[in-house]
């Protein structure tokens, strides 16, 4: 069980498609972060919301990229016009209450064709 | 020079070995330190968490920060099968909730039986 549930774990598509990506918290957590993962790479921060307010946006989520969390529950992260480039996998993952500690969802896995 | 350079390995040892994986840090101000192993296609799953200089056991992995070399470790005694995966370190210089955690790329590791 690690907290998050994330799907589609596995999305392949054509270049210049829009995808979306969804995480959902098993529990209640308050601070929610989009990592990206490419290949032979550590993960990268993309994004964190506090509860329904995204208050940190990294210089690597394009104009192409929105994320959102309504109500403060689950997250989806969106990706308009895909490039070969955005092949990677996308992490969700959340802060332990009190501690720094993060962690991570299973990731889904974007291919770009 | 990147702020976290981790050896990507591979590194291939038979069971019960001793396993030393390392990481260097340009950045002074890391002051939490996290070690994370990854299965192949999943998310990476938090294995120890410390803070500041000193040494954090957990069964088989011991954890050592050493911040005057700017150099932290992660040992697995008696490793098994099992252990094959990519092990990350990761760092940040708070634990507040809009900080993002910096990631090696990750070693590689393959224990044979």
């Amino acid at each position: 069980d690690t907290g998050v549930s994330q799907n589609p774990r596995h999305k392949i598509t054509k270049r210049g498609q829009n995808v979306t990506f969804r995480c959902d918290p098993i529990s209640e957590h308050n601070r929610l972060y989009w990592y990206r993962q490419t290949l032979g790479q550590g993960p990268e921060f993309l994004t964190y919301f506090q509860n329904e307010a995204q208050l940190e946006k990294s210089r690597l989520l394009s104009d192409r990229f929105s994320a959102e969390r309504p109500k403060g529950s689950f997250s989806t992260l969106e990706i308009q016009r895909t490039e070969q480039g955005d092949s990677a996998m996308y992490l969700c993952a959340f802060k332990g209450r009190g501690t720094g500690e993060l962690f991570f969802g299973e990731g889904s896995r974007l291919t770009v064709l | 020079q990147k702020e976290v350079e981790q050896d990507p390995g591979p590194l291939s040892v038979p069971e019960g070995a001793i396993v030393s994986l390392n990481c260097t840090y340009s950045n002074s101000a890391f002051q939490y330190f996290m070690w994370y192993r990854q299965y192949s296609r999943k998310g990476p799953e938090l294995l120890m968490y410390t803070y500041s200089s000193g040494n954090k056991e957990d069964g088989r992995f011991t954890a050592q920060v050493d911040k005057s070399s700017k150099y932290i470790s992660l040992f697995i005694r008696d490793s098994q099968p099992s252990d094959s995966a990519t092990y990350l370190c990761a760092m940040s210089a708070t634990n507040q909730a809009g900080t993002a955690l910096i990631f090696g790329k990750g070693t590689t590791l393959s224990v044979s039986s």
